[in-house]
């Protein structure tokens, strides 16, 4: 059972756009919140991460907007770049537990 | 800091074989490490879970008699691949959580290892 529903598999952006991932969570007990970023043969690299006492955190051109009622949590790549390009995984967590990923968006950035 | 390495980048092997694939913590202590397994474009799915000096946790479907890990160290965690096959080409990724690196909660991840069983 997934437990986190990420949103959309893929999406293209032009340079300079905004890219916007959503996910999903079910499980009330999560809290962190984070996202990574993963190039083509490479490991996850932490991108940036909430906490669900917060509803918004910004860091450079990326910002998590997180909707507690409404069990969401979405990620904006604001002015994408074509070094943007990757796959990006959201993920949850409760205390002492494990990451339980979504399903990934893969993001193409065209020059 | 957090840099968490692993060894092989990447490896072929034949069937049959068994393939042992190293991930390190290289400037802090690991108390927990993670082991994962990546397809062609699909999410990680988490194997194992390790803590230093204790017996692995399996995820539900994983077969610890294939996948053997050792957490013998705060800054080594082993995964061994015994009797490959074809099935158990894949990506694998370590990570590992623990020190003062970070966030109680955040996770380190490794670069990763391709395994290709011919």
């Amino acid at each position: 059972q997934q437990q986190v529903k990420q949103s959309p598999q893929s999406l293209i952006v032009q340079k300079g756009g905004i890219s916007i991932i959503n996910c999903a969570y079910e499980n009330t007990a999560f809290d962190y919140f984070p996202w990574y970023q993963q190039f083509p043969g490479k490991g996850p690299a932490l991108l940036i991460a909430i906490r669900p006492d917060v509803s918004e955190k910004k860091e450079g051109r990326f910002t998590i907007s997180f909707n507690k009622s409404a069990k969401q949590f979405s990620l904006h790549i604001m002015d994408s770049q074509p070094g943007d390009s990757a796959t990006y995984f959201c993920a949850a967590k409760a205390a002492g537990n494990k990451l339980t990923f979504g399903g990934g968006t893969r993001v193409l950035v065209k020059p | 800091g957090a840099v968490v390495s692993q060894h092989p980048s990447w490896v072929i092997c034949k069937s049959g074989t068994s393939v042992k694939i190293e991930c390190r913590s290289l400037d802090f202590q690991a108390t927990t490490m993670f082991w994962y397994r990546q397809f062609p474009k699909q999410s990680l799915m988490l194997m194992a879970t390790s803590n230093e000096g204790s017996k692995a946790t399996y995820e539900q479907g994983v077969e610890k008699d294939k996948f053997l890990i050792n957490h013998a160290s705060l800054t080594l965690s082993t995964l061994t691949v015994t009797s490959a096959h074809p099935e158990d080409s894949s990506f694998y990724i370590c990570s590992a959580r623990g020190g003062t690196q970070g966030s109680y909660n955040e996770q380190f991840f490794g670069p990763g290892t391709r395994l290709t069983v011919l």
